[in-house]
């Protein structure tokens, strides 16, 4: 059964304090893996897709890499603007699957 | 460009009685997705419409839910009679392509219904 899995559920930063979150998947055949930011009383907003092992991309002080099993996001010297739910979603067939998230709060 | 757009944002009601929810995708986009989110969970999906043809319902309670799609532009999600469990934040989704995603692999999400159920 596809399943996408996060950790850890929750993670507390200082300001600066550099960290990983996690997203292991089992789905076969992965057609693309997706991260999204949820704030609070939101829609989650879409941040990247990764297609194939050895991909990475990056926006600011995110950067997102792909392997064939797990994906991770490294946030680089976060701020308090960077405290949300990250969640991370790979693409079935007409369709994607969400993991539960990660929610950071970064402490200024 | 405008968003997805969804109202209520916020609706409480009792056990037992009805409730609808709106959303209006972007401007041109076919698909629309109803997806559930439970507190502390990622979005689950419900139903994808593809034009006004709902194409995956299979995760739609259908003994108290229902949706629709006229005219393949806004669409209203019902649930009647509502139960305790039902208490979430209903998504509504829109995309550009038929796979789905659009070529950039993105669902754009409004910011949600939240339903209480008391």
């Amino acid at each position: 059964e596809d399943q996408v899995t996060q950790s850890p559920e929750a993670l507390r930063l200082q300001e600066g304090e550099s960290s990983s979150l996690n997203c292991s998947y089992t789905v076969s055949g992965l057609r693309g893996l997706f991260w999204y930011r949820q704030d609070p009383g939101k829609g989650p907003e879409f941040l990247f897709t990764l297609y194939s092992a050895g991909e990475e991309k990056e926006k600011e002080r995110l950067k997102a890499t792909l392997t064939k099993k797990e994906s991770f996001l490294h946030i680089t010297a976060p701020k308090p603007e960077d405290s949300a739910t990250y969640l991370c979603a790979v693409q079935l067939p007409y369709k994607l699957s969400f993991g539960a998230g990660t929610t950071v709060t970064v402490r200024a | 460009e405008a968003g997805v757009v969804q109202s209520p944002r916020y609706k409480i009601i009792e056990k037992k009685q009805p409730v609808a929810f709106w959303c209006n995708p972007i401007s041109g986009h076919n698909t629309l997705y109803w997806y559930l989110q439970n507190l502390g969970q990622g979005p689950e999906l419900l139903i994808r419409y593809e034009n006004e043809e709902a194409v995956d319902d299979s995760q739609l309670p259908k003994d108290r839910f229902s949706a629709e799609r006229l005219k393949g532009v806004d669409s209203t999600l019902k649930i009647q009679p509502a139960e305790l469990g039902d208490s979430a934040v209903y998504l509504c989704a829109s995309s550009l392509d038929l796979t789905g995603a659009s070529s950039t692999g993105e669902l754009f999400f409004g910011e949600g219904s939240r339903l209480t159920v008391l």
